[in-house]
């Protein structure tokens, strides 16, 4: 069965750093787009970054272009999140997704347990 | 393009027929998936391409809607559908809905 299990989430001062991993398995992960979203506590869902299937194209929300990079690693089956410059308002739990492709469209059909980020002095 | 979701929340009863709509600030065709999202769990999509059923997603749930308008129906609601529902249009930068809870009544 499609697995993806997140790791790196901690806590952190403001202005820090942070490095999320997401480790997939049974599936070609190569040959997939794959996101991360973020949810803030209490509170919805916010797409932050997807990387396409090779890593030559990537996308950011506003907020985190900058200081977020989303990479992959196609050999070991990992997506990575590395976030810099780390604020409070990035507090949130954050998913790994796959983006699953079909009637010319893009939906999330497999995703993490979440990871949480807690940013905080 | 912003995403308006409507009820933010909603009190329902077994047997009920709930219907939850989005709305976008500009045409996305047809690119809208809904999301089921429990307390602590991972959302799980039910419905992409606006109309289409995931496998193993029960046919009392369907979508309708295209351009800027979309529409989530549950045709009898299960004690297991109680839960959060987003929308959410897959153009650059990707969007969700703030989210639908549907609680008992």
């Amino acid at each position: 069965e499609v697995q993806l299990v997140e790791s790196g989430g901690d806590l952190v001062q403001p202005g820090g750093s942070l490095r999320l991993s997401c480790a997939a398995s049974e599936f070609s992960f190569s040959s997939y787009w794959m996101s991360w979203v973020r949810q803030a506590p209490g509170k919805g869902l916010e797409w932050v970054a997807s990387i396409k299937e090779d890593g030559s194209e990537t996308y950011y929300v506003d907020s985190v272009k900058g200081r977020f990079t989303i990479s992959r690693d196609n050999a070991k089956s990992s997506l990575y999140l590395q976030m810099n410059s780390l604020r409070v308002e990035d507090t949130a739990v954050y998913y790994c997704a796959r983006d699953s492709y079909a009637s010319e469209t893009y939906y999330y059909d497999y995703w993490g347990q979440g990871t949480l980020v807690t940013v905080s002095s | 393009i912003q995403m308006t979701q409507s009820p933010s929340s909603l009190s329902a009863s077994v047997g009920d027929r709930v219907t939850i709509t989005c709305r976008t600030s500009q045409s996305i065709s047809i690119y809208l998936n809904w999301y089921q999202q429990k307390p602590g769990k991972a959302p799980k999509v039910l419905i992409y391409a606006a109309s289409t059923l995931q496998d193993g997603v029960p046919s009392r749930f369907s979508g309708t809607g295209s351009g800027t308008d979309f529409t989530l129906t549950i045709s009898s609601l299960q004690p297991e559908d109680f839960a959060t529902y987003y929308c959410q249009q897959t153009y650059f930068p990707r969007t969700f809905g703030g989210g639908t809870k549907v609680d008992i009544k």
